[in-house]
């Protein structure tokens, strides 16, 4: 399986600071990357597919980059409802993996 | 706006089958192109992912569960399903079912399963 691991694991932010969520791959997953966004109780939503394109709908706050092993989400200047859990995903690999996350929490 | 809801028992006997099937509405799960997936989330815990199904039946399922696994479309009724046999309490989890087969752009709410006796 391709692992992925993500830093930091947990981060603390106040509304409009600029964050950055790295996430590495075990092994090359060219572009095959996307990032999900996931609050309490609730099921992850798709932010950024193929490394670096926007979901639709979602805000233009929200940046991807990377490719081959290593990748980042940025958020240009985080707001209130953008605290929660964010996920990597890689689809390159014979199995799917999800990063563990990182937790982004209220400074 | 497509719309995914799961449904099943929520207790499941070890060495039982855990089944659930997954209602999609806004959309059908015959429309070309599109997968059908089911995703795990452990208690407190990250995102497994289970495997994809295809609306002519063709399927694709995580190797570590490939064994125990089956998943299967009911045009008629816009469902698909997925069985999981001979559960162990490490097969206790929120399950979600999503469009899609390598990002997921839709998914269900989520239904826990927890396996105890």
């Amino acid at each position: 399986d391709i692992q992925m691991t993500q830093s930091p694991s947990s981060l603390s932010a106040s509304v409009g600071d600029r964050v950055t969520i790295t996430c590495r791959a075990s092994q090359n997953i060219r572009t095959y990357l996307y990032w999900y966004h996931q609050k309490p109780g609730r099921a992850p939503k798709l932010l950024i597919y193929a490394a670096s394109t926007l979901q639709s709908g979602v805000p233009s706050r929200f940046s991807g980059s990377g490719s081959g092993t290593d990748f980042t989400l940025t958020i240009s200047s985080l707001q209130a409802e953008d605290f929660g859990t964010y996920y990597c995903q890689q689809s390159y690999g014979d199995s799917f993996t999800f990063g563990p996350g990182t937790k982004v929490d209220m400074k | 706006q497509v719309q995914l809801q799961e449904s099943g028992p929520g207790l499941v006997k070890p060495s039982q089958t855990l089944s659930l099937t997954c209602t999609v509405s806004g959309g059908s799960v015959s429309s070309g192109g599109y997968y059908w997936s089911w995703i795990r989330q452990h208690p407190r815990k990250g995102l497994e992912w289970i495997g994809y199904i295809y609306y002519n039946g063709n399927t694709h399922y995580n190797p570590s569960l490939k064994s125990r696994l089956t998943m299967s479309v009911d045009a008629a009724k816009n469902q698909f399903s997925l069985r999981l046999s001979s559960v162990t309490v490490a097969d206790t989890a929120v399950y979600y079912c999503a469009r899609g087969a390598e990002e997921f752009d839709f998914w269900g709410q989520g239904t826990l399963v927890t396996v105890s006796s």
